[in-house]
């Protein structure tokens, strides 16, 4: 069965710190996809990445980075030189393709408290 | 650009009343899907259209929840007979799916229910 993980429920940093967010998943399937959401305070949710199963390559957008690793199933999420604004609760999920008809499987999420 | 739009954004109502929530999609979006979110939990999935066709439900969604999306356009959901454990967020996404490839879902703001 599908299952996502994020162990962290709470994490709180200095601004300027760096802060990793880690998501374990598992899957039957070898074909999914991966995605990251933030849920600022105002409630709604806010795509930040996809990446499909094939493509382990790491990514980086400015201060954002994810590190994709199938060996060990996880795709965690990576936040340098935090600001106050990237407080918000982070979600990792998980489609599987050809079964699920796209449906997301999201993790507990990860409340990250940025404080100045 | 217009984004997904849900109404209304918050909805009070006592146990055993009847509510409905609407959900618009990005127009050009052939996927819808509902979700729900408890507190401190992440979304979890309750059905997704194809369309006008309701592809999946979830076990979540009992007998009392029914989801339409007449004309493939916008979406509802109706809850009968409210029961406090009801109240949660409900979320709408919508995607646009062209072959085996998945698209990002994108959300809309949510509707808070309260149930009393």
């Amino acid at each position: 069965a599908q299952k996502v993980t994020q162990a962290q429920t709470e994490i709180s940093v200095v601004e300027k710190e760096d802060v990793t967010l880690d998501c374990v998943y598992e899957t039957r399937d070898t074909t999914y996809y991966l995605f990251w959401y933030k849920q600022p305070p105002s409630g709604e949710l806010v795509f930040l990445i996809r990446r499909n199963s094939f493509d382990e390559q790491n990514e980086i957008s400015g201060r954002y980075s994810w590190n994709f690793q199938k060996s060990t199933s996880s795709f965690n999420f990576t936040i340098t030189a935090s600001q106050v604004v990237d407080s918000a609760v982070y979600f990792c999920a998980l489609s599987e393709i050809y079964n699920q008809g796209g449906k997301l499987i999201f993790g507990q999420g990860t409340e990250l408290s940025v404080k100045p | 650009d217009t984004g997904v739009s849900q109404n209304p954004r918050h909805k009070i109502t006592k146990r055993g009343q009847n509510v409905t929530f609407r959900c618009d999609p990005i127009s050009e979006h052939n996927r819808l899907y509902w979700y729900r979110q408890t507190l401190g939990q992440g979304p979890e999935f309750l059905t997704y259209f194809q369309n006008e066709a309701q592809l999946e439900k979830s076990r979540l969604l009992s007998d009392r929840f029914s989801a339409e999306r007449p004309k493939g356009s916008f979406s509802t959901l109706e809850i009968q007979r409210t029961e406090q454990g009801d109240s949660a967020m409900y979320l709408c996404a919508s995607s646009l799916e062209a072959g085996v490839n998945t698209d990002t879902q994108y959300f809309g703001p949510g509707t808070r229910l309260t149930v009393l």
